[in-house]
């Protein structure tokens, strides 16, 4: 497609309850980026992927939490036994390179709401 | 990367040019200067990026002082749907965007 995509656009879970984030880039983009935005706040980076590789997971709150892209394409952000501070808008973001200059393009976020 | 300070809000009359500084007092020779945008319930939107000349694209010019430590994003012509929180980011070679709180830009009929 011509954007990030990322589904589902909204989420609602009971706290306790497991979910899973998906994410589409642009075809070819070798970099991923998952961000987390709490409310009134700027996006705060979770963790990046280059191709399939996991280089950098420093960001993600605590091991509830989880990525993964195993084809170096779709990745997945999956929390586990979700709490009501996951609440937030969890947003994707791609590029096609690891370096240079070239902006990021981000999709439209998941907002999540812990019940 | 350097740390940047925008202003918390800015008001703009629509038609009218939007100025938005930002400081970036530490910025580094290799770090260049990004700002993007977030329309309410959207993902960040690249606007532009540049390291020490002064960028324009289709959307705004950007403008950084010969010393590096400022810059101001100009909307030429703002209209309402320019109404955003707009974030000034300084990156190296770092792959991470960091954001601050950003400005949010109101623009009014």
């Amino acid at each position: 497609g011509a954007g990030v995509s990322q589904s589902p656009r909204y989420k609602v879970a009971k706290r306790g309850q497991d979910v899973a984030l998906r994410c589409d880039p642009i075809s070819g983009h070798v970099s991923l980026f998952w961000y987390q935005q709490a409310l009134g706040q700027g996006p705060e980076f979770l963790t990046y992927f280059q191709n399939e590789a996991q280089l950098d997971k420093s960001g993600l709150p605590s091991d509830r939490f989880f990525a993964e892209r195993p084809e170096g394409s779709v990745s997945t952000l999956k929390i586990q036994r979700t709490q009501q501070e996951d609440s937030a808008v969890y947003l994707c973001a791609s590029r096609p390179t690891t370096g240079g200059e070239g902006g990021y393009t981000f999709g439209s976020g998941t907002r999540l709401t812990v019940v | 990367d350097a740390k940047t300070t925008q202003p918390t809000s800015m008001d703009c009359a629509e038609g009218r040019a939007a100025n938005l500084p930002c400081n970036h007092s530490t910025i580094s020779g290799n770090e260049y200067v990004y700002w993007y945008r977030q329309i309410h319930s959207q993902g960040p939107q690249y606007i532009i990026h540049g390291l020490k000349n002064n960028e324009t694209n289709e959307m705004a010019s950007l403008i950084i002082t010969e010393d590096r430590k400022s810059s101001t994003l100009i909307l030429p012509h703002a209209t309402l749907r320019d109404t955003a929180v707009y974030y000034c980011i300084v990156r190296g070679s770092n792959y991470k965007l960091t954001f601050g709180k950003g400005t949010l830009l109101t623009v009014n009929p």
